[in-house]
């Protein structure tokens, strides 16, 4: 068991183009979570699956964002033509739902769109 | 809706000394409480978990404490070392059973210990 990985560590897009991120969860979670975090601020969540069923969407998740866990194991999530606000950390946690449901993190993707 | 806020936002001190950070939250309808270390650039290391049954835990130089009736949380690092410089972020997590377990996060203290 390595952690969370997300792949990759950063990213310098031009604005319009689209970006994907992917996040590989510890291996026996069922929980996987996505939260942004931009500049001087605390994360904030955007999406959440159980196994590959997406179960909430944050407003922050415009149409232009999409996520997946298409086998209930790794994640990706997608931006479409990319804006300079969606400059951030996009980060990745997973947990299993169970007695503590400790959500481990992984160590981010640094998006900056010029 | 669930907010939560870190106060303060920046705080400088010498080496040695003992500290406080404050974290308060909304709704008292949380799962656990949770802080973190974040270094500059870096993802999130969990420093301590608190249940909502519970009242305070505590890991080497670290003491966290919760009054959930109150909203608040405390942050306690005893004798403060050059290594402690990072930001603490405060995390509440939503009930699993309604609101999906998600975390929500104050804005963080920067803090900074001098040599």
């Amino acid at each position: 068991d390595t952690g969370v990985s997300q792949d990759p560590r950063h990213k310098i897009t031009k604005r319009g183009q689209n970006v994907t991120f992917r996040c590989d969860p510890i291996s026996e979670h069922n929980r996987l979570y996505w939260y942004r975090q931009t500049l001087g601020q605390g994360p904030e969540f955007l999406t959440y699956f159980q196994n590959e069923a997406q179960l909430e969407k944050s407003r922050l998740l415009s149409d232009r964002f999409s996520a997946e866990r298409p086998k209930g194991s790794f994640s990706t999530l997608e931006i479409q033509r990319t804006e300079q606000g969606d400059s951030a950390m996009y980060l990745c946690a997973s947990s299993l739902l169970g007695a503590t449901n400790i959500q481990y993190f992984g160590a981010g993707t640094r998006l900056s769109v010029l | 809706k669930q907010e939560v806020t870190q106060i303060p936002a920046a705080l400088s001190v010498p080496e040695g000394e003992n500290l406080v950070l404050n974290c308060s939250f909304t709704d008292s309808a949380i799962y656990n409480l949770q802080w973190f270390r974040q270094d500059p650039g870096k993802g999130l290391t969990s420093l301590l978990l608190i249940q909502s049954s519970q009242r305070e835990q505590t890991s080497g130089r670290l003491n966290a404490s919760l009054d959930k009736s109150s909203g608040r949380s405390t942050l306690y690092i005893a004798a403060s070392q050059p290594g402690d410089s990072a930001t603490y972020l405060c995390a509440v997590q939503a009930p699993y059973y309604n609101q999906g377990g998600k975390l929500i996060f104050g804005q963080g203290t920067e803090l900074s210990v001098k040599p």
